[in-house]
Parts: structure tokens; C-alpha cells; sequence
């Protein structure tokens, strides 16, 4: 199966904002609402942020939000911190042969 | 607290086969499907295998469809990964990951840190 489409790196200084995206087709992110994004700081497991577009786990800051617009989602992080470092994956329901697509991976840098 | 932690992970020659395990702790295991992911170097993520939590249905990707075989002891609170017919393409850290329930919710709760599998010779 093809891949989610993120950017490779994304970047910004401490406190401020930045977003992601994550783009697929109709036959993943834009059918369903079923897209998920995860944090992953290199040799550490990888930790869930939002689950279902929308939604946080308990215990996720809330400077941590999700949305989706058509075939493409977006993970916002605001007040960037230090600790924001890693890695960002997106994943979503896929209709084609496997059951989930993952994305390409985004490394996020605080400046 | 949920932790998972994966073991097995080994260099392994073309055609071998190997067996990857998951230790699990912190919640009821046999409430849970379970699943693997992996990652080859340099690559993006690929579904792997789920198991129900009573082991009595599995789903695979095509891509490993026939030669690996995904199996629960419950009274162990441990899953496995039986990988046969290994091919190069299989190098990658496998990842052990949790689903919210006994069903296909779309995504993965907790994971583990992963284990290296190289393919080479």
C-alpha cells in the first residue's frame, strides 16, 4: 500500500506553534475518521498523541490537537517544547488490502 | 503501568526462519488484540500481523501472508511472531503493539522500544 505523505521535518522555536500534515486518498484518511498519530523519540517506543482525528489519550497534553480537511490531517503542537523533539507518525484506516497505512514521518526540531 | 517489550530480534541468513516474542504487563492480555508493526531502516511503518485476544483469529499483510504466523500463550501474557522463508526485505525493528479492545479500533495504544530482525548473509 502507498503511504501517508508527510513532510520530512518540521521546525520552530520554543513557544511557538507548528502543524503537520498527513496526506493520503479517499480510500484512507478521507473516508474514515479513523487516523491516529504517534510520538516516537528514536530506540524508545513509539506513544500514541491522537486517536480517531480528534481525540486525546488521557495523559496527552492538550497543546497537542488533531484535525482533518478532506484526504489530508493535521497534527497541531502548541507552545513547542524541548521535550517535542522526535519523531511524528500518522496512521489511518486503510480500504485496500491491509488494514492501516502509516506515514512517511515527520522529525520535528526544536530550534 | 503497560509496558510491552519485545525479544528475538537476531541476525538471520536468507531462508531462515526465527520466532519473535512480546512480553506484556499492566493489563488483562487476553482482553486485548495484539499486534506487530515493523520498520525497515530508512523506511516508513508496515502493519504487520493482529491476533484477537483469544488467539482464535489473525489477519496478515499480504506481504508476510503464509510465511509468518502470529500466536498467544494468555497464561504468559506473551504473543509471538513466527517469521519463516525470511527474505532481506524482512530486515527491519519490529514493534509489539496494543490495541484499545478486543477489536480493530484503528489504532495502537501502547507499543514497545522494537527489536532489530537483519536478513543477510
Amino acid at each position: 500500500q502507498s503511504a501517508l505523505t508527510q513532510p520530512a521535518s518540521v521546525s520552530g522555536s520554543p513557544g511557538q506553534s507548528i502543524t503537520i500534515s498527513c496526506t493520503g486518498t479517499s480510500s484512507d484518511i478521507g473516508g474514515y475518521n479513523y487516523v491516529s498519530w504517534y510520538q516516537h523519540h528514536p530506540g524508545k517506543a513509539p506513544r500514541l498523541i491522537i486517536y480517531d482525528v480528534t481525540n486525546r489519550p488521557s495523559g496527552i497534553s492538550d497543546r497537542f490537537s488533531g484535525s482533518k480537511s478532506g484526504a489530508t490531517a493535521s497534527l497541531a503542537i502548541s507552545g513547542l517544547q524541548a521535550g517535542d523533539e522526535a519523531d511524528y507518525f500518522c496512521s489511518s484506516y486503510s480500504f485496500y488490502n491491509s488494514l492501516y497505512v502509516f506515514g512517511t514521518g515527520t522529525k520535528v526540531t526544536v530550534l | 503501568e503497560v509496558q510491552l517489550l519485545e525479544s528475538g530480534g537476531i541476525l538471520v541468513q536468507p531462508g531462515g526462519s526465527l520466532r519473535l516474542s512480546c512480553a506484556a504487563s499492566g493489563f488483562t492480555f487476553s482482553n486485548y488484540l495484539m499486534t506487530w508493526v515493523r520498520q525497515p531502516p530508512g523506511k516508513g511503518l508496515e502493519w504487520v500481523s493482529s491476533i484477537s485476544g483469544s488467539g482464535g483469529a489473525t489477519s496478515y499483510a499480504d506481504s508476510v501472508k503464509g510465511r509468518f504466523s502470529m500466536s498467544r500463550h494468555n497464561s504468559q501474557n506473551t504473543v509471538f511472531l513466527q517469521m519463516n522463508s525470511l527474505r532481506a526485505e524482512d530486515t527491519a525493528v519490529y514493534y509489539c503493539a496494543k490495541n484499545p479492545g478486543d477489536y480493530e479500533a484503528y489504532y495502537f495504544d501502547y507499543w514497545g522500544p522494537g527489536t532489530l530482525v537483519t536478513v543477510s548473509s
